[in-house]
């Protein structure tokens, strides 16, 4: 079946230094890929998505970058900081199964060490 | 704006007990998700709705049913509850389809006994 594989399920940096979350999806045909952060104890909010018709996207400390050929988009957190440490979803649709319907990862858990 | 809305926020129940999950929204999104989050499994889709009226199974349906009587309600309901479905329960909505943010509830804490 179709997944969105997420790697690694654990990461933990120096503050300062910059984090990569890395998703791969099996459905050619996506064209939507969001990434959550949930906070401990909180819900899940988005914080940056892309769409199939540009290669990379940044907002302020994160950018998110996608490789429709190799099927996998990267989430990318510069100069990190302790209200980074969270847990973090990416997400994709599954257009070739004619639903409405986003599979999420199975999250990354990341520790931001001061 | 209230957002997306969840009612209770924890609840305790006895094998084989019944129960209904509120969740409400304000944004006017014709689309409702309910997931249930567990440890190291991510978010799993329960069901969904696409609009007043209609409904339609997601990723682990069994043991749950929904209804969507109202735009801004979806209710998730447990029949005969396990220990099984002892998870934290997020709602969600959003607009067209998976391809727009979908925004969340506060989430309800289910431990079934």
């Amino acid at each position: 079946g179709e997944n969105v594989e997420q790697h690694p399920s654990t990461l933990s940096v120096q503050e300062g230094d910059s984090a990569v979350i890395k998703c791969t999806y099996s459905d050619s045909a996506s064209n939507y890929f969001p990434w959550y952060k949930q906070e401990l104890g909180k819900r899940p909010q988005l914080i940056i998505d892309i769409r199939s018709n540009v290669g990379e996207k940044k907002d302020q400390r994160i950018a998110v970058t996608l490789n429709k050929t190799a099927k996998h988009f990267s989430l990318h957190i510069t100069e990190t900081q302790p209200e980074d440490s969270a847990v973090y979803f990416c997400a994709a649709p599954r257009p070739m199964n004619r639903d409405d319907k986003i599979i999420f990862g199975k999250g990354t858990r990341l520790h931001i060490l001061p | 704006n209230a957002g997306v809305t969840q009612t209770p926020k924890f609840r305790v129940l006895k094998t084989g007990q019944s129960m209904t999950l509120l969740c409400a929204q304000d944004m006017n999104h014709e689309y409702m998700y309910w997931y249930r989050q567990d440890p190291g499994m991510g978010l799993r889709l329960i069901h969904y709705s696409v609009g007043e009226g209609t409904t339609a199974k997601g990723e682990v349906p069994d043991g749950y049913n929904v209804s969507r009587l109202k735009k801004q309600n979806f209710l998730l309901g447990l029949e005969s509850a396990a220990p099984s479905q002892t998870s934290v329960y997020f709602c969600a909505s959003g607009g067209t389809g998976g391809y727009n943010e979908q925004f969340f509830g506060p989430g309800t804490r289910l431990t079934v006994l």
